[in-house]
Order: C-alpha cells, then sequence, then structure tokens
C-alpha cells in the first residue's frame, strides 16, 4: 500500500527566503505525482504535475523535481512571499488505470513579512 | 469559469437522517472523485468514477453511496449519518485521461450530531 509522508509538518521563514518542501512516498511505481496548495477553508489548488518519467516541472517561482527511484520530490519556492503561507500537499497517482491518489498530510507553510 | 461546485458548503445534520451533498463539474472531465480530510488524518479517498455509470471505492467507502448518471454530476449520499463521519468534504474532478491535474471544489463542512 503506497503511503506518502510530508516533512516538516510546519515552516516558518521570514520573506524572501528560498525553500524546500520535501514529500516521499514507499512504491516507486508511480504514474505521476501532484504538487496541491490549500487556503484556509478552501479546496485544493493543484500547482505542477511531474509525470513519471519526467525530473522536474517548473511554474513561475515553483519548481517541482522528482526522483522516483528513492521515492521522493521536493517542491522549490524562490523568494517566498506572505502571500505563499498555505498548506501544501503533494499527491501520488499509483499507476493503473484507475485514478487512485494518495496524500501526504501537507505542509504548513507560514511566510512572515 | 472552469469549475467544481460543491452544494451545500456547511451542513449540519442528525444522525440517521438521509442527506445528499452535490458535486457538479463543468470541464466535461470524465474522472471525479469524493474525499474527506480529518485533523491527523489528511485526504482520505472515498469513491471515485472513471465515466457514467463506472464507480468504485476508494479508502474508506464504508457508510457512503455515489451515482454518476450524468456525465457532470456526482452526488454523495449518506444514507443514514453518523457523528464519525463529521468532516470536511471534497469533490474533485479531472480529464482523466493520461497525465492531468485534479480540480478540486471548494469543500462541504458536515457535522453530524
Amino acid at each position: 500500500k503506497q503511503e506518502v509522508t510530508q516533512i516538516p509538518a510546519a515552516l516558518s521563514v521570514p520573506e524572501g527566503e528560498n525553500l524546500v518542501l520535501n514529500c516521499s512516498f514507499t512504491d516507486s511505481a508511480i504514474y505521476n505525482l501532484q504538487w496541491f496548495r490549500q487556503d484556509p477553508g478552501k479546496g485544493l489548488t493543484s500547482l505542477l504535475l511531474i509525470q513519471s518519467s519526467q525530473r522536474e516541472q517548473t511554474s513561475g517561482r515553483l519548481n517541482a523535481s522528482l526522483d522516483k527511484s528513492s521515492g521522493r520530490s521536493t517542491l522549490y519556492i524562490a523568494a517566498s512571499q506572505p502571500g505563499d503561507s498555505a498548506t501544501y500537499l503533494c499527491a501520488v497517482h499509483s499507476g493503473g488505470s484507475n485514478y487512485k491518489l494518495t496524500f501526504g498530510k501537507g505542509t504548513l507553510l507560514t511566510v512572515n513579512p | 469559469e472552469a469549475q467544481v461546485t460543491q452544494n451545500p458548503r456547511y451542513l449540519i445534520t442528525v444522525t440517521g437522517k438521509k442527506l445528499t451533498v452535490t458535486c457538479s463539474q463543468n470541464m466535461n472531465h470524465e474522472y471525479m472523485s469524493w474525499y474527506r480530510q480529518d485533523p491527523g488524518l489528511g485526504l482520505r479517498q472515498i469513491y471515485y468514477s472513471m465515466n457514467v455509470e463506472v464507480t468504485d471505492k476508494g479508502d474508506v467507502p464504508e457508510g457512503y453511496k455515489v451515482s454518476r448518471k450524468e456525465k457532470r454530476n456526482f452526488p454523495l449520499i449518506l444514507e443514514s449519518p453518523s457523528p464519525n463521519q463529521t468532516s470536511l468534504y471534497f469533490c474533485a474532478s479531472s480529464l482523466g485521461q493520461g497525465p492531468s491535474p485534479l480540480h478540486f471544489g471548494n469543500g462541504t463542512r458536515l457535522t453530524v450530531t
């Protein structure tokens, strides 16, 4: 059974700092991995999707990497801003035609002005 | 605007009183899914549907029913709600073919007393 772990559970940084969020998964036979952002009281917003054949994806100040063999993904946020404060979740699609996602419990990021 | 719409946003009910949470998407997505989010447990999949009339159990299906009679709608039915079903529920959809990001609704906070 796929298990997804995110470390740290919470992170507080000053504005402008570059930071890395970590995601690890136990079964490397994945189809793709997604990073999401969740604001309080809101749904999840998809940030980046990395296919199993890719090593990284970039969108603006965000860069996500994937190392399938070691079961790890990182989300790099450059020049963090207070508006980046949210919970970040990673989710793994564990292969096959049935679209089953396993989520990590998330990292609560606070960017202080 | 492309979106996933859930109703209601908030619902308080009593044990045993049947209820339905509606979910509708306007993106012609084939895949739809229901999740519940609980503190310390993260997001867990309840049911998912790959297409009209095709549904399957997720990780925590007990006490829930779903139906997919039309492509755009995927209601979640609680025939006899119990207090342990108090949770934040999310509906999500995606194209379902190949790597496609998951789009979430804004959530339904359900309290069963």
